[in-house]
Order: C-alpha cells, then structure tokens, then sequence
C-alpha cells in the first residue's frame, strides 16, 4: 500500500497568510494520480485539486499545487475565513486509494 | 446538479448486517463509477470500496474484503453498500463518491453514521 504522510498536522495561521501543507508518498506517483480534498467541520469533504495541480471548478485561484514522484504542495496564497479547515491529500495511483492523515488550518 | 443522498446507518451490534444506499440524481448515473469512503468519528478519511459503472470492475480495502459487498442498480440510480459481520471498528460515517477522472472522488454525499456497539 502507498503510505501519504503530510506535514504538518496542524498549523495556526491569520487572514492574510500564505498557508503551504506538504504531502509524501511513500512511493513515486504519478502527479496525475494526486489529489487534494477540503473538509469543514460536520461536511462532507470537497475535491480541490486533481492531478496534483488542476484546480477543480468553483476553487478560487488563491489555491495552487504542485509537485511531483514523492513530494507534493498544497499552497494556499492569502488565506481566507472560510479556508480554516482540514486538508487531505489522496493517491489514486493504486489500490487502495490512500489519504494522508490531514492537516488542520486554524486560526491564530 | 450532482445530488448523492446516502440512508440507512444507524446503531447495529457487533457480529450484525446493515445496508446502506446511495440515491443519485442530477448526472447520467450509468455513466460513472461509484466510491464508498468512510470515516471515523474524528479521524481522516479511508476509502472502502469501488464499482465502475457497468458494475464489470469491483474493488475493496483489505480491512472490508470479505465481509462487504458494494452493488449499484443503474435503472434505480443506486447505489449500495451490504455490510456483514460488523465489528466496532467499522464505526463511522459513510460517504458514496462519485469518481472523477483518474480515479478521484469529485462529489460526495453528506454521509450516514454507522454505529458499531453492544
């Protein structure tokens, strides 16, 4: 099985902040096969990123990726209010299909 | 729209059944292939299971392989979840998935809790 281990686990940031979330795979991927996820708290996750890079629809532009092999980045430029949430990334490599352990953005 | 409305969790006691289902609407139902992901109460994300869209292509995690079955019926809209020999740590709550391309899960359901206990 591919281990996603992100770091940090938490991080406590203010408005205005630029917010990078690092994920690793403990085998090379392809950057095709990466993805990045939202979750608020009682909701349902929501996709963010495919591909390691490609914002999905609706996604304000103040969220990039990046990466590539092992290493990825969630980069989030000026957060925003409604950014404070926890972060997954997520291997569609092989299977099983895998999470990292996610990353909470709180406020500061 | 993309709708998924997942139903049927609920408290069950270990050793128990319980199936759960998911109603689509909004997209071309036949056309997709269908996840389960689920998640403990405070923990991260597990994915559970997969079926294609035909139902041709089915797979699962080792920790269900066994004891869960995922099935859809297309002329319903459906999809489903059968889960057999419960144990507590397959408590939490359960999401239905569409896939995106490569794989993805790029529209959830709000999630139905499935409660492991005696």
């Amino acid at each position: 099985d591919i281990q996603m281990t992100q770091s940090p686990s938490s991080l406590s940031a203010s408005v205005g902040d630029r917010v990078t979330i690092t994920c690793r795979a403990s085998q090379s991927i392809s950057s095709s096969y990466l993805n990045w996820y939202q979750q608020k708290p009682g909701k349902a996750p929501k996709l963010l990123m495919y591909g390691a890079s490609n914002l999905q629809s609706g996604v304000p532009s103040r969220f990039s990726g990046s990466g590539s092999g092992t290493d990825f980045t969630l980069t989030i430029s000026s957060l925003q209010p409604e950014d404070f949430a926890t972060y997954y990334c997520q291997q569609s490599y092989s299977t099983p299909w895998t999470f990292g352990q996610g990353t909470k953005v709180e406020i500061k | 729209e993309v709708q998924l409305v997942e139903s049927g969790g609920g408290l069950v006691q270990p050793g128990g059944s319980l199936r759960l289902s998911c109603a689509a609407s909004g997209f071309t139902f036949s056309s997709y292939s269908m996840n389960w992901v689920r998640q403990p109460p405070g923990k991260g994300l597990e994915w559970v299971s997969y079926i294609s869209g035909g139902s041709s292509t089915i797979y699962y995690s080792d920790s269900v392989k066994g004891r869960f079955t995922i099935s859809r019926d297309n002329a319903m809209n459906s999809l489903y979840l059968q889960m057999n020999t419960l144990r507590a740590e397959d408590t939490a709550v359960y999401y239905c998935a569409r896939a995106g391309g490569a794989y993805n899960f790029e529209s959830w359901g709000q999630g139905t809790l499935v409660t492991v206990s005696s």
